[in-house]
């Protein structure tokens, strides 16, 4: 079976420029989490949606936005790239919006110059 | 608000040399304790959940214990592919969802 995946693998942005990332979880799975991880530290919570419903959000400004579709799979939009969203973003995702074991993907890697 | 703190920031083992990482944290009441294994570059995957004190669980060459107020990643006879970065993270019971809070991890070496 297929795990999480996430597209682009990698990515370099300018200052200020938009960016989309993908997330598609694993088959069955209803629920999306996105992390940030900077470098050398602990993934840290963006969003949690469920049946396309937003169920939590973690402390980041309102340039990071998300959404689910029909399908389960889910994107993160960060507008108005800043240096510091440098980051490994990382999708999880869980059978139902409690439960409790999350499988992450591998990772989007974002550079912004 | 829930707190991870993990011990040693890195520690540096020779092949069969067993030890234990430190996991301590602070919650209003645990649904989970969570550990993943990374590499670099890569998304944690996936090890052990604990529930309640004095559960543990084993897999290979690890072994997950949890109290109160702490759990220990017990590697025995570890190998060099051990070598990794181990996150711990918690889901207290006043948390919406499924977030996790993580610990900044302990970065393990395990020289041949």
């Amino acid at each position: 079976d297929a795990g999480v995946t996430q597209s682009p693998t990698h990515l370099i942005k300018t200052r200020g420029q938009h960016v989309t990332l993908r997330c598609s979880p694993i088959s069955g799975h209803k629920s999306v989490s996105w992390y940030q991880q900077v470098l050398g530290q602990g993934p840290q919570f963006i969003f949690q949606y469920y049946e396309k419903e937003e169920r939590g959000r973690g402390n980041f400004p309102d340039r990071f936005s998300a959404r689910q579709f029909p399908n389960y799979s889910s994107e993160l939009n960060v507008n108005a790239l800043l240096l510091g969203d440098s980051a490994l973003y990382l999708c999880a995702s869980t059978w139902t919006s409690g439960s409790y074991e999350q499988y992450f993907g591998p990772g989007t890697r974002l550079t912004v110059t | 608000e829930d707190q991870v703190t993990q011990s040693p920031e890195a520690l540096r083992l020779q092949e069969g040399e067993s030890s234990s990482l430190n996991c301590s944290y602070t919650v209003s009441g645990l649904r989970g304790l969570f550990w993943y294994r990374q590499d670099p570059g890569k998304g944690p995957e996936f090890l052990f959940t604990l529930y309640s004190a004095g559960e543990e669980k084993e897999k290979e060459r690890l072994k997950a214990t949890l109290t109160k107020k702490e759990s220990f990643l017990h590697i025995t006879a570890p190998k060099p592919e051990d070598s990794a970065t181990y996150l711990c993270a918690v889901q207290g019971l006043e948390t919406s969802g499924s977030r996790l809070t993580f610990g900044e991890g302990t970065q393990l070496t395990v020289n041949p």
